[in-house]
């Protein structure tokens, strides 16, 4: 079964540093990667997909993610954060050969303080 | 503008009750989606629809119902058999193939017990 592990529930930075969330998905088959982000009461936007080609990958907000095959991750980074980074981002992956819903990771809370 | 739209934004359950949850998408997509969040628990799959008058149940689908008469609409039951109902609960979309597209979201329904 396809499944995917966030490594960190909570990562607090300062402003202006640089931030890595991490995530490691387990799956037999190809998949299609995305990283979405939640503010508060809101619902979940996408940040940016991998689906093939190259392996890094560029999104909105300034983020970006590297898809690593061989160790099976899709960790997502920021060179900068600001104080509007603060929220949860979620991991998620879809089996290529089946249309089905996407399988979520159980979040990490970003905190960013100045 | 395209999207999703869940009302009513908060809702408040009595128990015995039934409430029904309203998901209305204006995207054309064929496919859509029930997730429930929990605090630490990511999203977890309740029922999902690839086409009209089709639904298939997801991971946690007991105590909850659907229907599908229109492309547009996704409306969510949550019965008196669901006892632990207190969540927030996100509805979503999916258009082409499904496969390689991002699930697009609305901004969700809280539901708390009176």
């Amino acid at each position: 079964a396809q499944s995917v592990t966030q490594l960190d529930s909570q990562v607090p930075v300062f402003e202006e540093a640089p931030v890595e969330l991490r995530c490691n998905y387990s799956s037999s088959v190809s998949v299609y990667l995305f990283w979405y982000v939640q503010y508060p009461n809101q619902g979940l936007q996408l940040l940016l997909k991998y689906l093939s080609g190259s392996t890094l990958v560029k999104g909105i907000n300034g983020f970006e993610a590297e898809f690593n095959k061989s160790q099976t991750s899709f960790h997502l980074r920021k060179p900068s954060v600001h104080i509007s980074d603060t929220a949860e981002y979620f991991c998620a992956v879809s089996l290529v050969q089946a249309g089905t819903a996407l399988i979520f990771g159980k979040g990490t809370t970003l905190s960013v303080s100045s | 503008d395209g999207g999703i739209t869940q009302s009513p934004k908060y809702l408040f359950r009595k128990e015995g009750q039934n409430v029904t949850l309203s998901c209305e998408q204006n995207l054309n997509h064929d496919a859509m989606y029930w997730y429930r969040q929990d605090p630490g628990q990511g999203l977890r799959l309740i029922y999902y629809s690839q086409i009209v008058n089709d639904f298939q149940k997801g991971d946690i689908a007991e105590g909850y119902s659907v229907s599908r008469e229109k492309k547009e609409s996704f409306p969510l039951t949550v019965t008196s058999a669901q006892k632990n109902p207190t969540a927030f609960y996100l509805c979503a979309s999916r258009g082409g193939q499904g496969r390689n597209q991002p699930q697009h979201f609305g901004d969700g329904t809280r539901l708390s017990i009176l």
